[in-house]
């Protein structure tokens, strides 16, 4: 099993552009989550999928989109893109809301 | 609002000896705590889960303890070693209504050294 992958690894944006981070995961986990994590801050979490075709929002939602079209695939997309967006992601995957697998991370630098 | 509190002074010790992190919240009784580690530049690994009706739970040289009335959990690494380096994190459920929102510590950083 591969786990939980997430591409790209880096990305650099201009403020005001869009783009989509990638999450998969082959274990057949229904629970599924996207993360960020700032200095300081801690991990916030930003969507949730508790099985395809069913999202729900986070504590810091705002300026994010996500869509759960099947069980392994949770993409994140960024609609305009913020510098105070800069900040690294993490996905994770879950048979139930507890014991979280998560990927290795996307470093995202806003300028 | 809920609150978790964790150490942010990193916690030093010598190899061997036992390292106790403390993990406390306000506002709250969650149904049950989470404890990752994080090593730099990685994604969490989950460690162990304890329920709210569970005192303490164990896992090889990892004890975890939960209590309510405290509102505190603290995780113990027994006979530490330098490979027990790590940012560990605790987690709790702040959902309500069935919803799920786990909510993170920001982590306490344990150096063990030789």
């Amino acid at each position: 099993n591969a786990g939980v992958t997430q591409t790209p690894k880096f990305q650099v944006l201009k403020t005001g552009q869009s783009m989509t981070l990638q999450c998969a995961q082959d274990m057949n986990h229904e629970y599924m989550s996207w993360y960020r994590q700032d200095p300081g801050m801690g991990l916030r979490l930003i969507h949730y999928s508790v099985g395809a075709g069913i999202t729900d929002q986070g504590e810091v939602p705002n300026g994010y989109n996500v869509s759960r079209s099947t069980t392994e695939d949770f993409p994140l997309r960024l609609l305009s893109a913020a510098p105070s967006q800069t900040s690294v992601y993490f996905c994770a995957s879950s048979y139930s809301p507890y014991e979280q697998y998560f990927g290795p991370g996307t470093r995202l630098t806003v300028t | 609002s809920q609150k978790i509190e964790q150490n942010s002074e990193a916690l030093n010790i010598q190899e061997g000896k036992t390292a106790t992190l403390t993990c406390n919240y306000t506002n709250y009784s969650p149904a049950y705590l989470q404890w990752y580690r994080q090593d730099p530049g990685r994604g969490p690994v989950f460690l162990l889960l304890i329920r709210e009706n569970e005192k303490e739970k164990r896992k090889e040289r990892l004890k975890v303890t939960f209590d309510t009335t405290l509102k505190q959990s603290l995780f113990h690494i027994t006979a530490s070693q330098p490979a027990d380096s790590a940012t560990y994190l605790c987690a709790l459920d702040f959902g309500t209504g069935g919803s799920y929102i786990p909510t993170f510590g920001r982590g306490t950083s344990l150096i063990v050294h030789p």
